[in-house]
């Protein structure tokens, strides 16, 4: 069972340009957290968030949290070449371990 | 900030042998360090959980006698492929966690082992 939806699972944009990306479950989270992937390598935190309705911000990048803890969203402005990669959110068990959505993987063209 | 290993980024093995991948937290202790498996345009999967001092708990589906886990150390564990298919070849990602419980605490990623079993 996929437990996380991510949308688009492919996105390629012009530099400069906007875009949001999509992460969606059908049961509450209790914690949601947000990782880039560039190829060959491992994921890197992005980002985590915990309170429904929370918004972070990181440079460039954006981060909500629905109200009701089931979906979260990822904004990026005025998008860089460097921004490409793999974006993939995660929900965390109590075990402690991640379950991975499928990733949304974006292509910045200069 | 905190630093996993992996050692070797990548391997090419022959059908039918064994491969050992290491993980290494650098500059902490990891009392939990988790492998994933990751298919070409697919995403992480979780194979295992690896507590310091005990056996691993694997996932729904993956063989614990194909896949072996140690975690001898509270900054070292080691994952082996034995009797390696080319159905095995995939890239290997362990992650570490500080010490407790719960989804809270970071996780660190590696940079990933690329196995090719030919």
């Amino acid at each position: 069972t996929q437990l996380l939806e991510q949308s688009p699972q492919f996105l390629s944009i012009q530099e400069g340009e906007n875009l949001t990306v999509y992460c969606n479950s059908s049961s509450v989270f209790s914690s949601l957290q947000w990782y880039r992937q560039e190829p060959g390598e491992g994921p890197v935190l992005l980002v985590t968030v915990v309170t429904g309705g929370e918004v972070k911000k990181l440079k460039r990048l954006t981060f909500q949290f629905g109200d009701a803890r089931k979906d979260s969203s990822l904004h990026i402005t005025a998008a860089q070449p460097g921004d490409t990669g793999l974006y993939l959110c995660a929900k965390g068990r109590s075990q402690g371990n991640l379950i991975f959505g499928k990733g949304t993987k974006l292509s910045v063209k200069p | 900030g905190a630093v996993v290993s992996q050692h070797p980024s990548w391997v090419i093995c022959k059908s039918g042998t064994s491969v050992k991948i290491e993980c290494r937290s650098l500059d902490f202790q990891a009392t939990t360090m988790f492998w994933y498996r990751q298919f070409p345009k697919q995403s992480l999967m979780l194979m295992a959980t690896s507590n310091e001092g005990s056996k691993a708990t694997y996932e729904q589906g993956v063989e614990k006698d194909k896949f072996l886990i140690n975690h001898a150390s509270l900054t070292l564990s080691t994952l082996t492929v034995t009797s390696a298919h080319p159905e095995d070849s995939s890239f290997y990602i362990c992650s570490a966690r500080v010490g407790g419980r719960g989804w809270a605490l970071e996780q660190y990623f590696g940079p990933g082992t690329r196995l090719t079993v030919t």
